[in-house]
């Protein structure tokens, strides 16, 4: 099983500050990754896919990249909203796998 | 507009069984794999198994097997996770969640509300 690794695992940031988190998976995964937000209370939100990929209506602040084992999500200017829990996901052995999460939180 | 709407709060006692549901609507629910996702209190997302309700084709998480049972009837576009005999740990929110596509090499697209199952004596 594939082991994602997310860090930091809180990250403080203040609002209009530029935020990147990390993944790191244990073998590659190609670019089979994906990114959800999750706010307290909700559902997970389907942000990135196939690494740099963003959903429809994801806002143009969200960027993914990377391939392999290393992975970033970028969110150049934080908004309010964007105060959650992000989470990565390969997709690409079985079982897909979650990594532990990064709780973004308001400095 | 694609919608999983998931069965309500149970409260159970440990030993019994339970059968949660999520409806899907909006897309063509036979041809997309549905799974289930469990999230504990306060920790992280799990992936637990997949179903592809037109042929029923189930594949479970090696952490999941043999624990819960996940079926799909595609007559009422209607996906299930049970339980035979429920324990204290089983104490969670679990998610249905659609892939994208027809393949199990999927991200999850659009997910339900989630329903909070309690397990306690």
């Amino acid at each position: 099983e594939i082991v994602m690794t997310q860090s930091p695992a809180t990250l403080s940031v203040s609002p209009g500050e530029r935020a990147t988190l990390s993944c790191r998976a244990s073998q590659s995964v190609s670019s089979n990754l994906a990114w959800y937000q999750q706010k307290p209370g909700q559902a997970p939100r389907l942000l990135i896919y196939d690494a740099s990929t963003r959903a429809a209506g994801i806002p143009a602040r969200f960027s993914g990249s990377g391939s392999g084992t290393e992975f970033t999500l970028t969110i150049s200017s934080l908004q309010s909203e964007d105060f959650a829990v992000y989470y990565c996901q390969q997709y690409n052995n079985w079982p897909p796998t979650f990594g532990g999460g990064t709780k973004v939180e308001i400095k | 507009e694609v919608k999983l709407v998931q069965s309500g709060a149970e409260v159970k006692k440990p030993g019994e069984s339970l059968k949660i549901s999520c409806k899907g609507s909006g897309y063509t629910f036979p041809y997309y794999w549905i799974g289930w996702v469990r999230q504990m209190p306060g920790k992280g997302l799990e992936w637990m198994g997949i179903i592809y309700p037109d042929d029923s084709d189930t594949r479970y998480s090696p952490s999941f097997q043999g624990q819960v049972t996940i079926s799909a009837d595609k007559s009422i576009t209607t996906a299930y996770l049970q339980w035979s005999s429920l324990k204290a740990s089983d104490t969670a929110m679990y998610y249905c969640a659609k892939l994208g596509s027809s393949s199990w090499k999927e991200k999850f697209d659009y997910w339900g509300q989630g329903t909070l199952v309690t397990v306690s004596s």
